[in-house]
């Protein structure tokens, strides 16, 4: 089952805050956060291995409730270079993920 | 440097043509995966294939076909019985189970 993302696109200031959030119907073992430019290759931001873990990527920080079996994508302060498309990927087994539709992010200055 | 490469970066397919897309890596990775991109939308696993002459159909295989005949090397066969190709097509690699996905920089592909 594909995970939902909301919002589904966001529009910020330069240095205003940003929470992405990434939900599940099935039990949640593992949560991957990728950022993608227009036309360009994803780029992987965290893993998230256990329920409850939190981790932190510059201004970038992420939660796991496994309990709500949802993943949280904190952007703190957002800067220019933070515009793009996130996603969420949800592990299934056999090391596939299934993916988001994307949440669509942009900064104005 | 290690990475995905693929190749080319745009390629157009007339009717009733196959084509075929590369995708090499030089991560030692045992997992490689096939995902398509439509414009705003999220990606969608095609094949994947676990470690050498083994593959696995994903959620949208009909009309694409793989082969893993070395670990380097993942290519993708856009079959004429694909009657809507046009998409964004990425490449993924990845080593052992909760490792972050690698991606290529994708090829583009259109109808002619």
């Amino acid at each position: 089952q594909q995970p939902v993302q909301s919002p589904q696109a966001v529009i910020l200031r330069e240095g205003e805050d940003a929470v992405i959030n990434c939900s599940s119907s099935k039990a949640l073992y593992s949560v991957h956060w990728y950022r993608q430019k227009h036309g360009e290759a994803p780029v992987f931001l965290m893993i998230l291995l256990k329920g409850g873990e939190q981790k932190g990527h510059e201004k970038i920080s992420a939660s796991f409730n496994e309990k709500k079996q949802q993943s949280s994508l904190y952007l703190t302060a957002s800067q220019l270079s933070y515009s793009g498309t996130y996603f969420c990927g949800t592990e299934r087994g056999a090391q596939k993920l299934v993916f988001g539709q994307g949440t669509r992010l942009t900064i104005n200055p | 440097d290690g990475g995905i490469t693929q190749s080319p970066k745009y390629l157009f397919r007339k009717e009733g043509q196959n084509v075929t897309l590369s995708c090499e890596q030089n991560l030692n990775h045992d997992a490689m995966y096939w995902y398509r991109q439509d414009p705003g939308q999220g990606l969608r696993l095609i094949y994947y294939s676990q470690i050498v002459n083994d593959f696995q159909k994903g959620d949208i295989a009909e009309g694409y076909s793989v082969s893993r005949e070395k670990k380097e090397s993942f290519p993708l066969t856009v079959t004429s019985a694909q009657k809507n190709p046009t998409a964004f097509y990425l490449c993924a690699s990845t080593g052992q189970v909760d490792q972050p996905q690698h991606f290529g920089d994708g090829t583009r592909l259109s109808i002619l």
